[in-house]
């Protein structure tokens, strides 16, 4: 079935410093693909997303393009703040468009 | 427009006991999905309702189980005699429509199901 996975968390950071947060797919076909956020204590947000290959999604300064050759849809930050610090998830919409299918998140943490 | 409301936040229950969890989408939306997250795990889906039916059952446990969401009033997530195992952080998403590249999931804060 449908799969997502990223990278293995905690992801420790300074402020200002690049982030990137690695995520691959398996799925049937090409499905639209996101990158939720949580906060502590907090539901999941939709940060982004790109709904065909070579899409590019951004927002808050995040971006994340859908890479069809290699199955992967990467987060990447030029700059992190300590505000960033949160869950961020991978997730794509299963064939059936029933469900959305997560990775099991990435920590991250940024200090100042 | 209020978001997705979940509550209670916090439930403590006693092995055995059953618990009631409870979801009020968004103004407008008439589908409902219901999520698990265990410790270290990711969010794995458990069912998708809309109105009165249920879609998509293919994450919920076999046993001890249910989900609902009548006509009137919140989705109900119960779990019967409930066990140590079954703590966990609980989310529900809605949705105007059903989930597409244009159609987005929207997420209550979670429900925090503790079992002693």
């Amino acid at each position: 079935g449908d799969s997502v996975t990223q990278m293995e968390g905690p992801v420790t950071l300074s402020e200002e410093a690049f982030l990137t947060i690695n995520c691959t797919y398996t799925a049937t076909g090409y499905p639209s693909l996101f990158w939720y956020v949580q906060y502590p204590g907090e539901g999941l947000q939709l940060l982004l997303k790109a709904t065909k290959a070579d899409d590019k999604g951004s927002n808050k300064g995040f971006e994340a393009t859908y890479r069809k050759e290699t199955i992967s849809f990467h987060l990447e930050k030029g700059s992190v703040q300590v505000s960033d610090s949160a869950v961020y998830f991978c997730a794509l919409i299963d064939l059936a468009g029933t469900a959305l299918i997560f990775g099991k998140g990435t920590t991250l943490s940024v200090s100042s | 427009n209020a978001g997705v409301m979940q509550n209670p936040r916090h439930l403590v229950r006693r092995r055995g006991q059953e618990a009631r969890l409870r979801c009020s989408p968004m103004k407008g939306h008439s589908h409902v999905y219901w999520y698990r997250q265990l410790p270290e795990e990711g969010l794995k889906f458990m069912v998708y309702l809309q109105k009165e039916n249920i879609i998509d059952e293919s994450g919920m446990p076999k046993e001890r189980f249910s989900a609902e969401f009548p006509k009137e009033g919140p989705s109900i997530l119960r779990i019967q005699q409930v066990v140590r195992g079954d703590s966990a952080a609980y989310f529900c998403a809605s949705s105007p429509q059903a989930l597409s590249m244009n159609t987005e999931a929207f997420f209550g804060q979670g429900t925090r199901l503790t079992v002693v």
